[in-house]
């Protein structure tokens, strides 16, 4: 079975500029989880899809940070602009039930290491 | 908002001994308590988690111990080998969300 999927590895952008990340979860995994990972730091959720409802976006920048989760399966988060404070890991998880069912289970991709010069 | 504490930052064990990081959290509605495993360039992996009815688990070489009354957990990894070098978080998980602690960098040298 094929694990989340993240793209592209790797982006360095010059801040101002807009950029994007895409994940794809486990198929057949209802819920998704956008997560931020400062250097040294624990990942930190931006972002909850259940299928394709956005449930819980309050720690999302929405001043410049967007998302989608279209047909309740792949995801992209955006920046626009990006900023030198946004330099971090984005990682992308998934989990096999709705919220409230074992919520830690969740299956992380390898994220995406964006540096803003 | 739920925090996790964790200690220490980083732990240098040699082969074969015990690693033994510590967390503490604050509020009492909790679901499970997890901990999961970091390597460089990979995302989080779930590595053991606990309920706050039980005082111990253990799986394999990591053994999760839960205080409730001191509000701490802890996780012991024995027989550390060198392939156990990586970056440990405990968190908090309730019905919706997970909040995880700072990690701590474990180092297993020969």
């Amino acid at each position: 079975e094929a694990g989340v999927v993240q793209s592209p590895r790797y982006k360095i952008i010059e801040k101002k500029q807009p950029v994007a990340f895409w994940c794809n979860p486990i198929s057949g995994h209802n819920t998704l989880y956008w997560y931020r990972q400062n250097l040294g730091q624990g990942p930190e959720l931006l972002i909850r899809y259940e299928n394709e409802e956005a449930v819980d976006d309050s720690q999302l920048p929405k001043d410049r940070f967007s998302a989608e989760r279209l047909k309740g399966v792949d995801s992209t988060l955006k920046i626009q602009p990006a900023e030198l404070g946004d330099s971090a890991v984005y990682l992308c998880a998934s989990s096999p039930g709705l919220a409230g069912v074992n919520s830690y289970e969740q299956y992380f991709g390898p994220g995406t290491r964006l540096t803003v010069t | 908002q739920q925090q996790v504490k964790q200690s220490p930052q980083s732990l240098i064990v040699q082969k074969g001994g015990i690693s033994i990081i510590n967390c503490a959290y604050e509020n009492t509605a909790f679901d499970y308590f997890p901990w999961y495993q970091q390597f460089p360039g990979k995302g989080p992996a779930l590595l053991i988690a606990i309920r706050p009815d039980v005082s111990e688990k253990k799986e394999g070489r990591f053994t999760i111990s839960f205080n409730k009354s001191a509000k701490q957990f802890s996780l012991h990894i024995m027989d550390s080998q060198p392939g156990d070098s990586a970056t440990y978080f405990c968190a908090w998980s309730s019905y919706d969300k997970v909040i995880f602690g700072p990690g701590t960098s474990l180092s297993v040298i020969p």
